[in-house]
């Protein structure tokens, strides 16, 4: 059974940096496309970056400069490396593979929160 | 960006009934459209993609249908777990969500 774990989300202060892991079993990160979701009670779900298997990102227009998704393929994790944090990147922030540019499978999700 | 509306926010219907929910599209994305189900606590579960095509595993009382900017799935005898919250998401230009439908046992 595919299984997707979030971790590293936690309080963090505006400006501060934060480091989000995506551990993956029953599926091969690096053969997969994978992306990161987030969640908000008031703007619902966004899709925030993708990582192809060629190693090429794309990213929001909301965090295009600020946020790294990359992977690790000896520890079959996928990351995403979140800077310039503010109050409006609070969320519960999902990964999720995407073939054919929907999500098949998610995590239950990491709570990170920016806040002063 | 493609704006999806999902009307109403929260619809009522008891066990058995048919429940059928809808997305709108600010402009069209053909039949890349996708539809979710959320339950507290967990990220969505894929159910329909393309409009029409049931995911891996997902029972056929579930249906998606529609193209060009308004869409429906329909739920042909709601099930106590089908509960839940029903997003929907297209892919035909980035990548953007509805606000979701939260169905309720009436």
């Amino acid at each position: 059974e595919v299984q997707l774990v979030e971790s590293g989300g936690r309080l963090v202060r505006p400006g501060g940096s934060l480091r989000l892991s995506c551990e993956a079993s029953e599926l091969t990160v690096s053969d997969n496309y994978m992306s990161w979701v987030r969640q908000t009670p008031g703007k619902g779900l966004e899709w925030v970056a993708v990582l192809y298997r060629s190693g090429t990102a794309y990213y929001a227009d909301s965090v295009r400069g600020r946020f790294t998704i990359s992977r690790d393929d000896s520890k079959n994790t996928l990351y995403l490396q979140m800077s310039g944090l503010t109050v409006v990147d609070t969320a519960v922030y999902y990964c999720a593979r995407i073939p054919l540019y929907y999500f098949d499978y998610w995590g239950h999700g990491t709570l990170v929160t920016v806040s002063s | 960006e493609i704006v999806l509306t999902q009307s109403p926010a929260t619809l009522s219907f008891s066990p058995g009934e048919r429940a059928t929910l809808s997305c709108r599209a600010s402009q069209s994305v053909y039949t890349y459209l996708a539809w979710y189900q959320q339950k507290p606590g967990q990220g969505p579960r894929l159910l329909i993609y393309d409009a029409s095509k049931r995911a891996t595993g997902i029972p056929a009382r579930f249906s998606g249908s529609g193209s060009g900017t308004d869409f429906t799935l329909t739920i042909s005898s709601l099930e106590p777990e089908d509960f839940a919250i029903y997003y929907c998401q297209q892919r035909a230009n980035t990548i953007t969500f509805g606000q979701g439908t939260r169905l309720e046992i009436k």
